[in-house]
């Protein structure tokens, strides 16, 4: 899978909680991204990196941050989760802004 | 408002028969098309993307079909096999820009019979 490492896989946390959701890759791209993937909705861009320390927002940022101080790690911090958030999130990295993308397997998060 | 939209939402194939999955763009800017399949449980991954500048790409028994002046372009899966099963998502881009981002279409869960 492109060498990119998603975790946890699973979890299960409580509505208020802060959560932490952690993108690793072994591919020295420049470009990570976080998407959530619901229902109807396909996959939906939450924030993404264009190099260390340098972020942006996406379509559905609001209840989310993100942190990159490595290369190989980008962090999706849910700073007090909702039920709303409860989702499946997959991380993303390409070498070319918005061209090939590569994701990881995927974050099942349930907000209870 | 939704920058790629996609149909159908769902679509039953019988195996060796044609899937066609559809998609329309309004922003004349875009110039990426790519194609993702994803397997449940899977991560998506890219099955095969055209630049506007030609109006067909085939590989294998894929092909993208590319209407610039329509702003539409669809998926053919050919001889659909039952391995086939999973949901593709098209997306668009502008390749290179930092104010662009990866736009997808909702998906459509192909379902091939054997």
């Amino acid at each position: 899978d492109a060498g990119i490492t998603q975790s946890p896989r699973h979890k299960v946390t409580e509505t208020g909680t802060p959560v932490t959701l952690r993108c690793h890759q072994t591919e020295n791209h420049r470009y990570m991204y976080w998407y959530r993937q619901d229902p109807g909705h396909g996959l939906r861009l939450i924030h993404y990196s264009y190099g260390v320390k340098d972020t942006d927002k996406g379509e559905v940022s609001d209840g989310y941050s993100v942190s990159r101080s490595k290369t190989e790690d980008f962090l999706l911090t849910l700073e007090s989760a909702t039920s709303s958030q409860t989702s499946v999130y997959f991380c993303a990295i390409s070498g070319e802004m918005n061209t090939e993308a590569f994701f990881g397997q995927g974050t099942r998060l349930t907000v209870v | 408002q939704q920058q790629v939209k996609q149909s159908p939402q769902s679509l039953i194939v019988q195996k060796g028969g044609i899937s066609i999955i559809n998609c329309a763009y309004e922003n004349t800017a875009f110039d990426y098309f790519p194609w993702y399949q994803q397997f449940p449980g899977k991560g998506p991954a890219l099955l095969i993307a055209i630049r506007p500048d030609v109006s067909e790409k085939k590989e294998g028994r894929f092909t993208i079909s590319f209407n610039k002046s329509a702003k539409q372009f669809s998926l053919h899966i050919m001889d659909s096999q039952p391995g086939d099963s999973a949901t593709y998502f098209c997306a668009a881009s502008i390749r290179g820009s930092t104010l662009g981002r990866l736009y997808f279409g909702r998906g459509t869960q192909l379902t091939v019979w054997p």
